[in-house]
C-alpha cells in the first residue's frame, strides 16, 4: 500500500519569500509518480507539478520546484517568490504507475499555507 | 468548457434520500475517477472507469454507493438512502493515455458539496 506523509500543520511565509511544504512517502512499487495540487478555498484541486520516480531531475513548473529525494522517500514543494494568491491548501500524492493516468493517487492531509503580506 | 465539470456544486439531502452527482470530464480523456474528500482531509479514491469499464470499485465504501458512465464521457455517482457520514465534497479527475509521459495526469473539477441533515 503507498503512504503519503504531511506533517506540517499550517505554514506561513512573508510575500515574496520562498517556502518549502514537506512530503514523505512510503511504497514498495518500482515505479510511481509523485504529484502537487493546490486547493484554493473554492474547493478544485489545482495539478501544480509531477515528478516520475526515474526522473533523474527535479521536476520545475514556474515557481515551483519539487525537491525530489528517492532515498529518503520525500517530495517537497518549493514555492519561490510566493504571492498573495498563494494561500491555500496544498496536498501531496501519489501514484501507482508512473503518470498517475490509470491507477488511483493516494494524498497525504494536506498543509495549509498562508501568505502574509 | 476545457476543463473538468461536476454538478450540482451543492447538494443537501435529507438523511434517506437518494441523490446523483453528475461528471463531465475533459473532452477525449478515456480515463474517470472520483474522489470523497471529508472535512479537513485529503481526497479519498471512490472508483476508476476507463471509458465505459469500471475497472477499480474498491475504494466505495457501501453497497449504497453505484457509479456508473454508459457511454465513456459523462458519469454519475449515485448515493442510495444517504446517511449523515456521507456528507462530504465528491472530486471527479479525468485523465488522458494519450500524450507525452508526464502530461497524462488527473484532472479535477472544483466538486460536489454534499450536506446529509
Amino acid at each position: 500500500a503507498q503512504k503519503i506523509t504531511q506533517t506540517q500543520p499550517g505554514m506561513f511565509v512573508q510575500e515574496k519569500e520562498a517556502v518549502t511544504l514537506d512530503c514523505t512517502y512510503d511504497t514498495s512499487d518500482p515505479s510511481y509518480g509523485l504529484f502537487w495540487y493546490k486547493q484554493p478555498s473554492s474547493g478544485e484541486m489545482i495539478f501544480l507539478i509531477y515528478q516520475g520516480s526515474y526522473d533523474q531531475q527535479n521536476a520545475t513548473e514556474g515557481r515551483y520546484s519539487l525537491n525530489f529525494q528517492k532515498a529518503r522517500k520525500s517530495a517537497n514543494l518549493v514555492i519561490s517568490a510566493s504571492q498573495l494568491g498563494d494561500s491555500a491548501m496544498y496536498f501531496c500524492a501519489m501514484s501507482r504507475d508512473v503518470t498517475g493516468a490509470n491507477s488511483k493517487l493516494t494524498f497525504g492531509k494536506g498543509i495549509t499555507l498562508s501568505v502574509r503580506p | 468548457g476545457a476543463g473538468v465539470s461536476q454538478s450540482p456544486r451543492y447538494k443537501v439531502a435529507k438523511r434517506g434520500q437518494d441523490v446523483a452527482l453528475r461528471c463531465d470530464p475533459i473532452s477525449g480523456h478515456v480515463s474517470l475517477f472520483w474522489y470523497q474528500q471529508a472535512l479537513g482531509q485529503g481526497p479519498e479514491f471512490l472508483t476508476y472507469f476507463q471509458n465505459e469499464a469500471q475497472l477499480d470499485k474498491s475504494g466505495l465504501p457501501s453497497d449504497r454507493f453505484f457509479a456508473e458512465r454508459p457511454e465513456g464521457s459523462v458519469s454519475t455517482l449515485k448515493i442510495q438512502r444517504t446517511q449523515q457520514e456521507d456528507s462530504a465534497v465528491y472530486l471527479c479527475a479525468s485523465s488522458s493515455r494519450g500524450g507525452s509521459l508526464g502530461k497524462n495526469i488527473q484532472y479535477f473539477g472544483a466538486g460536489t458539496r454534499l450536506s446529509v441533515l
